[in-house]
Order: structure tokens, then sequence, then C-alpha cells
């Protein structure tokens, strides 16, 4: 079964650049979830899609953006970076449903490092 | 104090032990629960949700307490494969809306499981 495609898989950028992280969902899934994953930390929220609308927001910094596009891939942009940016980045996805019945899953996550 | 808590272990057992995860949460009105599994520097993946009538696949078992609020996962037989981080995961959304499901982790339970 398809799963949750992200790219790149590796990524190194110097202090003060930018980057871009992509997210494509399972096929037929309209929402995705951004989270950020530390050097032993466990995952944090940082925001979502549904439907091509942000529907929630956590702890995502100002210098970070995130869109969903008519195909339902999602980007994560990410400025001015700073070494505590380097993390794994993971993106979720799932079929939007109410009453807190979504089940979502994971990509392989995007490794950043920032020097 | 943290949303989720669980201990960090880590959890060393013989294979064939029978082992058992709890968890804590902070949000009454949380929804769903899961649990999912983290293989080194990999992504979560779902292990099984977390029903009110406790449920079982196969060699695991979870149970969910709303009044205490405690999530625990039991794994009968264990395998050699099954030595991962074990992550007591709830969706803290409480108004059941689309795309607003952000899953907050505790921070995992390490398992080794010696030959």
């Amino acid at each position: 079964a398809a799963g949750v495609i992200q790219s790149p898989r590796h990524l190194i950028k110097e202090k003060r650049e930018t980057a871009t992280l992509k997210c494509y969902p399972i096929p037929r899934h309209d929402t995705v979830y951004w989270y950020q994953q530390g050097p032993g930390q466990d995952p944090q929220f940082l925001i979502s899609f549904y439907e091509k609308m942000q529907s929630d927001k956590g702890s995502i910094p100002d210098r970070f953006s995130a869109q969903q596009f008519s195909d339902y891939h999602s980007e994560l942009n990410m400025s001015s970076l700073e070494l505590g940016d380097s993390a794994l980045y993971f993106c979720a996805s799932s079929l939007g449903s109410s009453g807190g019945r979504e089940t979502q899953y994971f990509g392989p996550g995007t490794r950043l490092l920032v020097l | 104090r943290k949303e989720v808590e669980q201990d960090p272990g880590p959890f060393n057992v013989p294979e064939g032990a029978t082992v058992a995860f709890n968890c804590t949460y902070s949000n009454s009105a949380s929804q769903s629960f899961f649990w999912y599994r983290q293989d080194c520097r990999k992504e979560p993946k779902l292990l099984m949700s977390v029903y009110s009538s406790g449920n079982e696949d196969g060699r695991f078992t979870a149970q969910l307490n709303r009044a205490s609020q405690y999530i625990s996962l039991l794994i009968r037989d264990s395998k050699l494969s099954d030595s991962a981080t074990y992550l007591c995961v709830v969706n803290m959304d409480s108004l059941g809306i689309q795309g607003a499901q952000k899953l907050v982790f505790g921070q995992g339970t390490r398992l080794t499981i010696n030959p």
C-alpha cells in the first residue's frame, strides 16, 4: 500500500539559510500534519492542514510557514535557520473525520542538520 | 507537567517474557488514544488504537481507563523484533474538528528484548 512520501530524506544547511520540506500524503487523504522531533525528544506538533486550509497550529516558529496545495501535498518552508532547528521533521497524513477518529500515518521523515 | 507521561525505561526483558507499559494523560476530554512504536531514527508506526472496552491484536493488548486517565499496553511472549521505543499518543482535540486532531506524544518507553 502507498505510504506518505517525504522529500528530501536528508538535508544539510548553514545557519540563516532557507529550507523547503515536501510531503505527499497517502492517496485520498485530505489532511496533513507536521511534527518536529529533536534529538532524544518526542515529536512535537507544528501545524496541520485540512482540505488545503490551515486547521490547527502548534509550536511552529514565525520563521516557518507551510501550505497545502490543490493536489493535497504540503510544503514546510523554513527561513533564517538556526542550529536548534536540527531535527527530524515528520509529516503525517489522515482522512479528516469528525469526532476524534482520525488515524495518522507517518512518513519516513526529513532529517535536517543546520551547521 | 507533561500532557502525556510514561516511564522512559529502559526495559530489558528476556525473549518470551510479558511486559507492560503504562501512560497517563492530562486532558480528560481527549477522545482517542494510540500506541505507536518507533525504531531508531525511523518514523513512528501505528501499533494499535486504544478503545474504552480494551482491545487485543495478537500478542498485544491495550486498555484505557478514562476515569483514571490511564492507558496501558501489554506485550505477551515478547520477540526480539519487539525491541523498539513505544510511544503513548493522545489526540488532544476535544471538539472532534476535522483536521485539527493533533497528537501529543509521551516521551516513549525504550524496550530491549534479550535472547
